[in-house]
């Protein structure tokens, strides 16, 4: 079975500029999670998605950051315009069900983002 | 910070020897997580524990739960090389939010 898949893993651009991230989950997988993780910390979840609504999104940076789930299964994250402080790794994750509660997640490796 | 704690920050151990580490959280809990992350890859789902849960089994792994002392632990037994990585705990707390402590790094030495 295939695991969530990320697109890149890798991208570096100058500040201001655009920046999107790709995320296709679990097949089945109803919940995707977005999360920003800093060197040497923990992830810090964006996030979260049940089928195509953003059931918590508390946490996003609102003014620069924006995702979409349109169909309920793929997921974009994009960061417009980026700063130096936004260089980080950028995880997606998902679960399966819709129990409203956080379970067991299974992530993907990653975009790791350098801010130039 | 609404994080979890996790403590030590870094651990090194002789591979066969039990490493113990340790979470320290701040709210009520509905559950606690544990993940493991090698290093540049993704973070796998070790074990779950709920909050009505003391103690939890899976392979090697021993996971303990104090409420009243909002503490959890988990113990790898007879460590092996390939264990080296970070560990997270996570927790939800009873307004179902979602948080990942800080983390220990574990180094096993062959």
């Amino acid at each position: 079975e295939a695991g969530v898949v990320q697109s890149p893993r890798y991208k570096i651009i100058e500040k201001k500029q655009p920046v999107a991230f790709w995320c296709n989950p679990i097949s089945g997988h109803n919940t995707l999670y977005w999360y920003r993780q800093n060197l040497g910390q923990g992830p810090e979840l964006l996030i979260r998605y049940e089928n195509e609504e953003a059931v918590d999104d508390s946490q996003l940076p609102k003014d620069r950051f924006s995702a979409e789930r349109l169909k309920g299964v793929d997921s974009t994250l994009k960061i417009q315009p980026a700063e130096l402080g936004d260089s980080a790794v950028y995880l997606c994750a998902s679960s399966p069900g819709l129990a409203g509660t956080y379970n067991e997640q299974f992530f993907g490796p990653g975009t790791r983002l350098t801010v130039l | 910070s609404q994080q979890g704690e996790e403590d030590p920050q870094a651990l090194s151990i002789q591979e066969g020897e039990n490493a113990t580490m340790n979470c320290s959280y701040k709210t009520s809990i509905n559950n606690l997580q544990w993940y493991r992350q090698n290093s540049g890859r993704g973070l796998v789902h070790l074990i779950l524990i709920r909050s009505n849960e003391r103690e939890k089994h899976s392979g090697r792994l021993r996971v303990t739960l104090d409420t009243s002392k909002k503490s959890s632990s988990l113990l790898i037994t007879a460590s092996r090389a390939a264990d080296t990585a970070s560990y997270f705990c996570a927790t939800v707390n009873t307004g179902n939010q979602f948080y990942f402590g800080t983390g220990t790094s574990l180094t096993v030495i062959p």
